[in-house]
């Protein structure tokens, strides 16, 4: 597509329960990166692919978040047993070429009441 | 470690006044990338420049101009003539070379008024 798409662009959920986040990256991008903006923590490195390398997970704040990397496109970030601190929104970013230029999605405003 | 600092929090003009918003980084790298990005209320960031540690040279694009020092570990973004359009979030950003996450400033909200 002409840019990076996220689906949904808002979800409210209840403490506990699980959610996905999708990603849909530019069209040839072969790097692709989540990040989480919240009020606290201004905008925070969650996880990167690039190519078929290991995902550099370093950012995920715990074990209740992890992502996946279907073919070498879509992404999706999961987080299970929501808490009230993980309310943010997400955002995705894909690049590609060697000016490593990250083009960001609208994001995915996430409510956990 | 990297680290940016944006000092402004927030800066309020009057439409035709020229602002600078200001960025300083920290790292012991040698090659990394800077970059601003600006995010309306839409919530999109919008890529606006990017500029690697071997080039110093000040960039200008229309009403936007950037200065980029080494000795002082500032990279700053002039806006020329501000419009109303020019209302948003600005951030500043560091890579540091081959490790492709955006280390963020906590961002600068511009307002111009009418």
């Amino acid at each position: 597509g002409a840019g990076v798409s996220q689906s949904p662009s808002n979800k409210v959920t209840e403490k506990g329960k699980d959610v996905e986040l999708r990603c849909d990256p530019i069209s040839g991008h072969t790097a692709l990166y989540w990040y989480r903006q919240s009020l606290g923590q201004g905008l925070e490195f969650l996880i990167y692919f690039q190519g078929n390398s290991a995902p550099d997970k370093s950012g995920l704040p715990s074990d209740r978040f992890s992502a996946e990397r279907t073919g070498g496109s879509v992404s999706t970030l999961t987080i299970q047993r929501t808490q009230q601190e993980d309310s943010a929104v997400y955002l995705c970013a894909s690049s590609g070429g060697a000016k490593n230029i990250q083009y960001f999605g609208a994001g995915t405003r996430l409510s956990v009441l | 470690a990297q680290k940016v600092t944006q000092a402004q929090t927030e800066i309020s003009v009057v439409e035709k006044e020229d602002v600078t918003l200001d960025c300083v980084y920290e790292t012991r790298d040698t090659t990394y990338y800077l970059f601003w990005y600006k995010q309306p209320p839409s919530g999109e960031l919008v890529f606006l420049i990017r500029r690697n540690s071997f080039d110093e040279q000040n960039e200008i694009s229309g009403r936007y101009s950037w200065n980029f020092q080494k000795s002082t570990s500032s990279f700053n973004f002039t806006i020329t003539a501000s419009q109303v359009v020019d209302s948003a979030v600005y951030f500043c950003a560091l890579i540091i070379s081959n490790t492709g996450k955006l280390i963020f400033g906590q961002g600068t909200t511009l307002q111009v008024k009418p």
